[in-house]
C-alpha cells in the first residue's frame, strides 16, 4: 500500500460545527503531516508528526486540534472555523521527518467549505 | 527567513523540453524538491537534490546549485498530461519543507 487515504473529500460545514478529517498511511512512515492549500496557492505547512508526538506547529489557530492516535493515523480537528479556513487540507507522510530522497506521499485532501 | 523564487507560469510545444528555475534564500539548508500537482490533484514528488549536480529520473531531471542557492528542473518530451503546476521546496535544518509559489506550465499541441 503506497497510499494516504483522506477522508471526507469534500466537507461543509457552519461557523459552531465541530468536525474532523482523517488521514491513514500504511507505509509505516514516522513522519506525518496536515498542510492547508488554498486555491493556486502553495501547499501551507501547518504541523508535523514525528513518532506519534507533535514535533511542529506552524502557530496555527486553536480552533484546529491536530491528533496522532497510532503511527498510522492523523486527526484534525476542526471547531468554530471562519470562512476564510475555507481550502485544501493535505496530509502528507514520509519515511523520516523532511522526506529526503523520497519525498512527501500526499493524499487527495479534504477540500473544506465553512459557511 | 526564507524565500523561494520560481516563475508563475511557463508555456512550451508539445515534444520539447523546457526548464524550470527555481532560486532560494533559507538558512540551514539540506535540499531542494520538486512536487508536481495537476488540478484539483495532490502533489506528486518528482525529485529531490542535496549535493550539487544533476539527478535524472526518466523524461525528468533536476539540478542544484548550492553555491548559487539555484536549482532547476528540466522536463523533456513534453506531453500534454504535463500540463500542471510545478513547485519547487526547500527541506532545512528543521526538517521542514516549504514550498515555492509554484509554476503554472501550459503545453500547447
Amino acid at each position: 500500500d503506497t497510499e494516504v487515504t483522506q477522508t471526507p473529500k469534500h466537507l461543509v460545514m457552519g461557523m459552531t460545527n465541530k468536525k474532523s478529517l482523517k488521514c491513514e498511511q500504511h507505509m509505516g512512515h514516522r513522519a506525518m503531516y496536515w498542510y492547508k492549500q488554498k486555491a493556486k496557492k502553495p501547499p501551507e505547512l501547518m504541523f508535523v508528526y514525528s513518532y506519534e508526538k507533535l514535533s511542529i506547529n506552524e502557530s496555527v489557530p486553536s480552533r484546529f486540534s491536530p491528533e496522532c492516535p497510532n503511527s498510522s493515523l492523523l486527526n484534525l480537528h476542526l471547531h468554530a472555523l471562519q470562512p476564510e479556513d475555507s481550502a485544501l487540507y493535505l496530509c502528507a507522510s514520509s519515511q523520516d521527518r523532511g522526506g529526503g530522497n523520497y519525498g512527501y506521499t500526499f493524499g487527495s485532501g479534504t477540500r473544506l467549505t465553512v459557511v | 527567513g526564507q524565500s523561494l523564487e520560481q516563475p508563475s507560469e511557463v508555456t512550451a510545444v508539445e515534444g520539447a523540453i523546457v526548464q524550470i528555475n527555481c532560486t532560494y534564500q533559507t538558512s540551514g539548508f539540506y535540499g531542494l524538491s520538486w512536487y508536481q500537482q495537476h488540478d484539483g490533484g495532490a502533489p506528486t514528488f518528482l525529485s529531490y537534490n542535496a549535493l550539487d549536480g544533476l539527478e535524472e529520473t526518466g523524461r525528468f531531471s533536476s539540478f542544484l546549485s548550492r553555491s548559487d542557492s539555484y536549482g532547476y528542473l528540466l522536463l523533456q518530451e513534453l506531453q500534454m498530461k504535463d500540463s500542471a503546476s510545478y513547485f519547487c521546496a526547500v527541506l532545512n535544518r528543521d526538517d521542514k519543507i516549504i514550498f515555492g509559489k509554484g509554476t503554472r506550465l501550459h503545453i500547447l499541441p
